[in-house]
């Protein structure tokens, strides 16, 4: 069975500093892996998926994450954060028919 | 073009009543799959349909039903409600493997239940 693990519920950073959130998943197949992000009574939003090829993703909003087969991670990164970052961050694996295992999510503060 | 959309937004109903929640899927996908997302956890898989048949379902009972119609639109019913089921039910749309296939999910807002 997939799982997907996000270390830390809850990450402070300061505005123009770097971002990163971490995610490690398990998965019994090569695995198709996504971050979300969700905004305050909105919806989730795709930032960036990995499928195939190139292990470096880029995405919306200056994200990118790196997929890591030998750690079984897919970090999050973000290199100056912006205070519109501030929101929920989930990570989530995929082994196929279009189903999701999320992760229970990573908040990310942003100070001025 | 119009995204996931659902309906109602938002709704309360007391405990053992039955709710229908309702998805229209993006433009073209074929495939709608059904979330639970409690407060403060991630969305959790209920169902998923295409070709209006219940394809993969999640860890939930039976009280948890659905429906895929020919446009492709789905309903989501929940019977005797717990105080339990208050959530988010969030709706997303795919399409089925084959040409154009990514695997990515789109979300709709959502629906807030609230079981009182």
């Amino acid at each position: 069975a997939q799982s997907v693990t996000q270390l830390g519920s809850h990450v402070s950073v300061s505005e123009g500093a770097l971002v990163l959130l971490r995610c490690n998943y398990s998965s019994s197949v090569p695995p198709y892996l996504f971050w979300y992000v969700q905004y305050p009574n909105q919806g989730l939003q795709l930032l960036l998926k990995y499928t195939t090829g190139a292990t470096l993703v880029k995405g919306i909003n200056g994200f990118e994450a790196e997929f890591k087969k030998s750690e079984t991670s897919f970090h999050l990164t973000k290199p100056s954060a912006h205070m519109s970052d501030a929101a929920e961050y989930f990570c989530a694996v995929s082994e196929g028919y279009s189903t999701l295992t999320f992760g229970k999510g990573t908040m990310l503060l942003v100070s001025p | 073009d119009a995204g996931v959309t659902q309906s109602p937004t938002h709704l309360i109903k007391t405990r053992g009543q039955q709710v229908t929640l309702r998805c229209s899927p993006k433009s073209g996908h074929d495939t709608v799959s059904w979330y639970q997302q409690a407060l403060g956890q991630g969305p959790q898989f209920i169902f998923q349909y295409y070709e209006e048949e219940e394809r993969q379902r999640g860890n939930f009972p039976d009280r948890f039903s659905g429906h895929q119609f020919p446009n492709y639109s789905s309903e989501l019913n929940v019977n005797a409600l717990l105080l339990g089921d208050s959530a988010l039910y969030l709706c997303a749309s795919s399409l089925a493997r084959g040409a154009g296939y990514t695997g990515e999910l789109f979300f709709g807002e959502g629906s807030r239940l609230t079981v009182l």
